[in-house]
């Protein structure tokens, strides 16, 4: 069980580039997310999806995409870089079925955009 | 919309001393309640965990805390702290009552143990 795997794992861009981030979870769970980490903000929601096929937006989903075309992967899309988006970004994942929502987080990709 | 506050942005301790991380939150409707740890360059892992039943709950490595509804609260304690314990906490809470269940994330305690 590798649980949840982000791929990948630094990556440096220029302003304006384009990049996607992958998350891979492979406990059959059906809510997954995408954070950012910033130095004394905490983690903030980007977006998040609730199943196949869905997603819906977080707290800063500003400048960044995603799509979850399978139940295990989701994916952030960066169109056109800005140094703002600077930043670690985790991906997490829990369960609907129990009743509670636990996440589990990926190790995270640290993102410079220069 | 659910807010999370942890009042200390940074709390030092001595090894073996006792700690308490707190943390509120704003809705006093049904939530549920967690910690997560995050050590250096690593993502984050659930610590403990509040869903319903005993107000007091503990993790496997020492650490406790306690729901207190009329104070919308739920602080982190640790009897006596070892080096190792040196991470970033973050609480959170889920609100039960909107459906979604997202949980919203105060914006940490970094804890440093000194020697």
């Amino acid at each position: 069980n590798a649980g949840v795997t982000q791929t990948p794992k630094f990556r440096v861009l220029k302003t304006g580039q384009s990049m996607t981030l992958l998350c891979a979870q492979d406990m059959n769970h059906e809510y997954m997310y995408w954070y950012r980490q910033d130095p004394g903000m905490g983690l903030r929601l980007i977006h998040y999806s609730v199943g196949e096929g869905t997603t819906a937006k977080g707290e800063v989903p500003d400048g960044y995409n995603v799509s979850r075309l399978k139940k295990q992967n989701f994916l952030l899309g960066l169109e056109s870089a800005a140094p703002s988006q600077t930043s670690v970004y985790f991906c997490a994942s829990s369960s609907a079925g129990t009743g509670f929502y636990e996440q589990y987080f990926g190790p995270g990709t640290r993102l410079t955009v220069t | 919309a659910q807010s999370v506050t942890q009042l200390d942005s940074q709390v030092p301790v001595f090894e073996e001393a006792p700690v308490e991380l707190r943390c509120n939150y704003s809705s006093s409707v049904s939530v549920y309640l967690f910690w997560y740890v995050q050590y250096p360059n690593q993502g984050l892992q659930l610590l403990l965990k509040y869903l319903s039943g005993s107000t007091l709950v503990e993790s496997i490595n020492g650490f406790e805390a306690e729901f207190n509804k009329s104070q919308t609260s739920f602080h982190l304690r640790k009897p006596s702290v070892h080096i190792s314990d040196t991470a970033e906490y973050f609480c959170a809470v889920s609100d039960r009552s909107g459906g979604s269940y997202i949980p919203t994330f105060g914006r940490g305690t970094s804890l440093i143990v000194h020697p």
